[in-house]
């Protein structure tokens, strides 16, 4: 089954960058959606199709997809941003939606 | 507004079953895919099932295949997930997720039902 890696943890100072990495074999041929999730809240989409934003999220939040690595980045860090992020692809080849591994992002 | 509730959890046995549902509201339900994840207490998010427009097209996680069943509601806007055989390690928050179309993503979430599994 596909597989996607995340770093344990992210720390970051306010008004830094917080970049996070998403692993997965040949994941630039996928689409890739990301969701942050708060503490004993539901996740939110953040981004989805790589490095689009829904409507309400901050233009600080992009993406890019490329090779074997997606990443998230959260520009001038604020502390509310201080959350789990979870990236998610969709496996056609099992036909299942897969998570990655999360991301605790600290900020300092 | 859009909004998904979620309601069924509770505490059962091992072995026994449980009926999660989920109320829709806000937009037209028949359109949308509807999507089941859970998240065992201290870890990630882990698709469980998903169950498109038509009653034909639902996939599960190999995990679950075999001992849920999703199902849905089109003329109610509710989302089911029939779990049996519950095992400890189906302890979880269990939410129902909107699937964005055209996009094989999740925008929309409930705020979660709780599952606990133990004798």
């Amino acid at each position: 089954s596909y597989v996607l890696t995340q770093p344990p943890s992210v720390s970051v100072a306010p008004g830094q960058t917080a970049r996070i990495t998403c692993g997965g074999n040949k994941i630039g041929s996928k689409s890739v959606h990301w969701y942050q999730q708060k503490p004993g809240q539901a996740p939110v989409m953040v981004v989805y199709d790589d490095s689009d934003r829904p409507s309400g999220i901050p233009e600080r939040f992009s993406g890019s997809n490329s090779g074997n690595t997606a990443t998230l980045t959260i520009s001038r860090v604020e502390a509310g941003d201080e959350a789990d992020y979870y990236c998610q692809v969709w496996d056609g080849s099992s036909a299942h939606y897969v998570f990655g591994t999360g991301t605790k992002v600290t900020v300092l | 507004q859009v909004q998904l509730v979620e309601s069924g959890g509770a505490v059962v046995q091992p072995g026994r079953s449980l009926r999660l549902s989920c109320a829709a509201s806000g937009f037209t339900f028949i359109s949308y895919g509807m999507h089941w994840v859970r998240q065992a207490p201290g870890k990630g998010l882990e698709w469980v099932a998903v169950a498109w427009y038509d009653e034909n097209s639902k996939y599960y996680a190999d995990s679950v295949k075999g001992r849920f069943t999703i199902s849905r509601d089109n003329s109610k806007s509710t989302l089911h997930l029939q779990m049996k055989s519950l095992r400890a390690e189906d302890t979880a928050v269990y939410y129902c997720a909107r699937g964005k179309i055209g996009v094989d993503a999740m925008d929309v979430w409930g705020q979660g039902t709780t599952v606990t599994v133990s004798s």
